[in-house]
């Protein structure tokens, strides 16, 4: 398996656009989280799902934020409207379930927002 | 609350020894793991502690206290490559399975 892919893995865009974040998990994966991190705030997590579906939404930090998991090999983070205040790296990882924990993080998709 | 903490930075120098401690705080337990990211990389899984005690994988030894809510990351040999920060996480924080919160991060720097 080529681990997980995280697509773009560099977006600039200006405030007010619509971002759309791109992650497709390893197979076989029970879980799927979505990550931000910032300087500030470290790692937080935004949300995940089990088995494709949304578990924690908690930290999901506005209504502009929304997450999305069609399938067991897709998920999508949107921002709409995006904000100077969202530039951050978004990581995906996924992790099997069970008694293995062990999350597997792809690169990470780096976004600013002017 | 519920929370994670580490150290924010440990310097050190090669072929050293250095600890990174982590304490938290949360409703349910079940185990602590760790991650080493490099600058500008993902965050990759180290070792995980279920129970208290001591588990060692190479050149890293992991402890978990439960009763201290307690645990570290013990480095040997340290190596130039070793600098990068280094989380603790629950993974079924708060005592929901699986979901997985990170401390707050340790920047380790090795130097010559």
């Amino acid at each position: 398996d080529a681990g997980v892919i995280q697509s773009p893995r560099h977006e600039v865009t200006e405030m007010g656009q619509e971002v759309t974040l791109r992650c497709k998990p390893i197979s076989g994966h029970d879980y799927l989280f979505w990550y931000r991190q910032t300087m500030m705030r470290g790692l937080e997590l935004l949300i995940y799902f089990n088995n494709n579906v949304p578990i924690d939404d908690s930290g999901m930090p506005e209504d502009r934020f929304s997450a999305k998991m069609p399938n067991a090999s897709f998920s999508t983070l949107k921002i709409q409207p995006s904000e100077p205040r969202d530039s951050a790296v978004y990581f995906c990882a996924s992790s099997p379930g069970g008694s293995n924990t062990e999350a597997f993080f792809g690169q990470g998709t780096r976004l600013t927002v002017v | 609350g519920q929370s994670l903490e580490q150290p924010s930075e440990v310097t050190a120098v090669e072929g050293a020894i250095v600890q990174i401690n982590c304490t938290y705080q949360t409703s349910g337990f079940y185990g602590l793991s760790w991650y080493q990211q490099h600058d500008g990389g993902a965050p990759t899984f180290l070792s995980y502690n279920a129970l208290d005690g001591l588990e060692e994988t190479g050149r890293f030894s992991s402890f978990l206290s439960r009763s201290d809510s307690y645990g570290y990351l013990l480095l040997q040999e340290l190596q130039m490559k070793d600098s990068a920060s280094y989380f603790c996480a629950v993974p079924g924080y708060g005592g929901a399975t699986n979901k997985l919160i990170f401390g707050t991060g340790t920047l380790l720097a090795v130097q010559p």
